[in-house]
């Protein structure tokens, strides 16, 4: 069965420092990967997906995730922590068999 | 332009009563999904729509629990005699409906939260 797992329930990093989101995943297919990001308050929004092409992906407000097929990992990645980054995140996986499976989400909060 | 709207955005009903939520996609949005978050959780997949047909329901945790979009645009999910452990936020997602449907961008509203005392 397919599963995503979200590595850390909370990460809490400074304003300005990189920012690491742990999530990976078990299929015995590749699947399409995305991250969501959850404002309190407001819906979710796609901040980026991979779906087989180019494994280095972009994504809005300077956040990338990297597909490693090896490792069966879809790392979220940002240089410089914002203050406004401060929400929860999901990790989810798409896969015409298994349908669509969230990650039970990591909460990011930036130190001023 | 308008996004996906969800009401109520809070509701409050006593064990045993039926409930039922509202989802209004974007329009032109052909695929419409229903999903439970439970506290502390990620969103859970319940059922999934193109137009008025209801392609998947696998999600759907009982028979007490029923969704419908009759005219392709508006939907309803609907849950009858509610229990303690429905409580959730429900949240409604549109996309459009380029194939393959699962890998588009699903665009989603601000839930419904349903507290079931």
């Amino acid at each position: 069965a397919q599963s995503v797992t979200q590595l850390d329930s909370h990460v809490s990093v400074s304003e300005g420092t990189p920012v690491l989101l742990r999530c990976n995943y078990s299929s015995s297919y590749s699947p399409s990967l995305f991250w969501y990001v959850q404002h309190p308050n407001k819906g979710l929004q796609l901040l980026l997906k991979y779906t087989s092409a180019a494994t280095l992906v972009k994504g809005i407000n300077g956040f990338e995730a990297e597909f490693k097929k090896s490792e069966t990992s879809f790392h979220l990645t940002k240089p410089s922590a914002h203050m406004s980054d401060a929400a929860e995140y999901f990790c989810v996986a798409y896969s015409s068999a298994s349908k669509i499976i969230f990650g039970s989400g990591t909460r990011l909060s930036i130190r001023p | 332009g308008a996004g996906v709207s969800q009401s109520p955005r809070y509701k409050v009903a006593k064990r045993g009563q039926d409930v039922a939520l509202r989802c209004d996609p974007i329009s032109g949005h052909v695929s419409l999904f229903w999903y439970q978050q439970a506290l502390g959780q990620g969103p859970e997949f319940l059922t999934y729509f193109q137009n008025e047909a209801q392609l998947d329901k696998s999600g759907l945790p009982s028979d007490r629990f029923f969704a419908e979009r009759p005219e392709g645009s508006v939907s309803t999910l609907k849950i009858q005699r509610t229990q303690q452990e429905d409580s959730a936020v429900y949240l409604c997602a549109s996309s459009l409906a380029v194939e393959p449907v699962l890998v588009q961008e699903q665009y989603f509203g601000p839930g419904t939260r349903l507290t079931v005392t």
